[in-house]
């Protein structure tokens, strides 16, 4: 069973600034089947990325997916207010723990 | 549009089972992926299982002697039923599907709470 370790656990940035995410496997990811969620409190997750790099419909462009193997990457280019939220990776039956992005 | 809605008791006492139901709107139940996620209050997402109508299905391996999932196609629904329930299963539930993968869901329901306690 794979599992994906994210860091930062937390992430202070103002609104403006470059956010880079990162989600670690402990083995290879197949057919680099990975996604990005964003979640606000009392929300529902919400695919942004899969694919490692597709942007799920409605997903701004200021967000970007890289990576492949066991190194992902989520970029946000330009913090907008709403960006800042829980980030969860994922791949197929294994989330990893999220990473909180608040604001500095 | 793709709309997913949980329903169910909202307290269930310890050593029952644990029944949510989703149902499905704006998309017929055959063609997708569908996944139940659990999230306990304040901590992170775990991932129950999916089903797919050909029968495809795969569970957590933490849960799996107490977990089954189902689709009713006549109601376009899908359930969890999760038996010998403990604290420890207090968690928001949230289903969740997707038409092409069932490595990602695209579409989730608003979650339900379920508080295990006597």
């Amino acid at each position: 069973e794979i599992v994906l370790t994210q860091s930062p656990g937390t992430l202070s940035l103002s609104p403006g600034e470059r956010a880079t995410l990162s989600c670690r496997a402990s083995q290879s990811v197949t057919n680099n089947y990975l996604a990005w969620y964003q979640q606000k409190p009392g929300q529902a997750p919400r695919l942004l990325i899969y694919g490692a790099s597709r942007r799920a419909g409605g997903t701004p462009d200021r967000f970007s997916g890289s990576g492949s193997g066991t190194d992902f990457t989520l970029t946000i280019s330009r913090l907008e207010p709403e960006d800042f939220a829980v980030y969860y990776c994922q791949q197929y039956e294994t989330f990893g723990q999220g990473t909180k992005l608040e604001i500095k | 549009q793709v709309q997913l809605q949980e329903s169910g008791p909202g307290l269930v006492k310890p050593s029952e089972t644990l029944s949510l139901t989703c149902t499905v709107s704006g998309a017929s139940i055959s063609n997708y992926y569908w996944s139940w996620v659990r999230q306990p209050p304040g901590k992170g997402l775990e991932w129950i299982g999916y089903i797919f109508n050909s029968g495809g299905s795969n569970y957590n391996p933490s849960l799996k002697s107490r977990v089954t999932l189902s689709l009713d196609t006549s109601k376009n629904q899908f359930s969890l039923e999760l038996r010998s329930v403990t604290t420890a299963d207090t968690a928001i539930y949230f289903c969740a599907g997707d038409r092409n993968n069932r490595a990602w869901s695209y579409y989730w329901g608003q979650g339900t709470l379920v508080t295990v306690s006597s």
